[in-house]
């Protein structure tokens, strides 16, 4: 089964650009799609398609794609950027969708 | 408005069933698969399976295949996870979310629901 590699954790200061990598084999030739998850919330679809984003979701999110690691980029970050996020992308070979562990981000 | 309303927390001993739901509305039920998402307390997210309730193709993550049944009734629109004898073990928020197709990401999410599973 594929294999999606997140660090558990990240912090960054207020204004500044968060940058949560996602690790895989060949992950570029991938669709990689990120997931925000605060506290007690229910998942929330922030980038699909490496670096699109759903309606009513800010431009601040954004993501990149490339050889074995794909990013999700969060500009000029806010307080309320705080919680988890999971990479996912449909696995072929097992014919069903994977997600990464999380990565969990703190606004200091 | 596309909506998915899950039922709510669940408490059971070990070996006991049990039948969660997903209502949905705004949408055409049938033309949209709805998967099941389980989330361990303090854990990830792990994707358990999914139903086509338009034609109840149905397909399970391997962890979960022979577990867990997923099935959905067209006439209320409404998908269900159903464990015929549960374990400590299965005690998490279990999410059901909504994809246009397989391959493409969970658009829209259920509000969870808990299950605690203890003697």
């Amino acid at each position: 089964s594929y294999v999606l590699t997140q660090p558990p954790s990240l912090s960054v200061a207020p204004g500044e650009t968060a940058r949560v990598a996602c690790g895989g084999d060949d992950i570029g030739r991938k669709s990689v799609h990120w997931y925000q998850q605060k506290p007690g919330q229910a998942p929330l679809l922030v980038v699909h398609d490496d670096s699109d984003r759903p309606s009513g979701v800010p431009e601040r999110f954004s993501g990149s794609n490339s050889g074995n690691t794909a990013t999700l980029i969060i500009s000029r970050v806010e307080a309320g950027d705080e919680g988890d996020y999971y990479c996912q992308v449909w696995d072929s070979s097992s014919d069903h969708p994977v997600f990464g562990a999380g990565t969990t981000v703190t606004v200091l | 408005e596309v909506q998915l309303v899950q039922s709510g927390p669940e408490v059971r001993k070990p070996g006991e069933s049990l039948r969660i739901s997903c209502t949905t509305s705004g949408y055409t039920f049938t033309n949209f698969w709805i998967g099941w998402v389980r989330q361990m307390p303090g854990k990830g997210l792990e994707w358990m399976g999914v139903i086509y309730p338009g034609d109840s193709d149905t397909r399970y993550g391997p962890s979960f295949q022979g577990q867990v049944t997923i099935s959905a009734d067209k006439s209320i629109s409404t998908a269900y996870l159903q464990w015929t004898s549960v374990r400590a073990s299965d005690t998490a928020t279990y999410y059901c979310a909504r994809q246009v197709d397989r391959g493409i990401p969970f658009e829209f999410w259920g509000q969870g629901t808990l299950v605690t599973v203890s003697s």
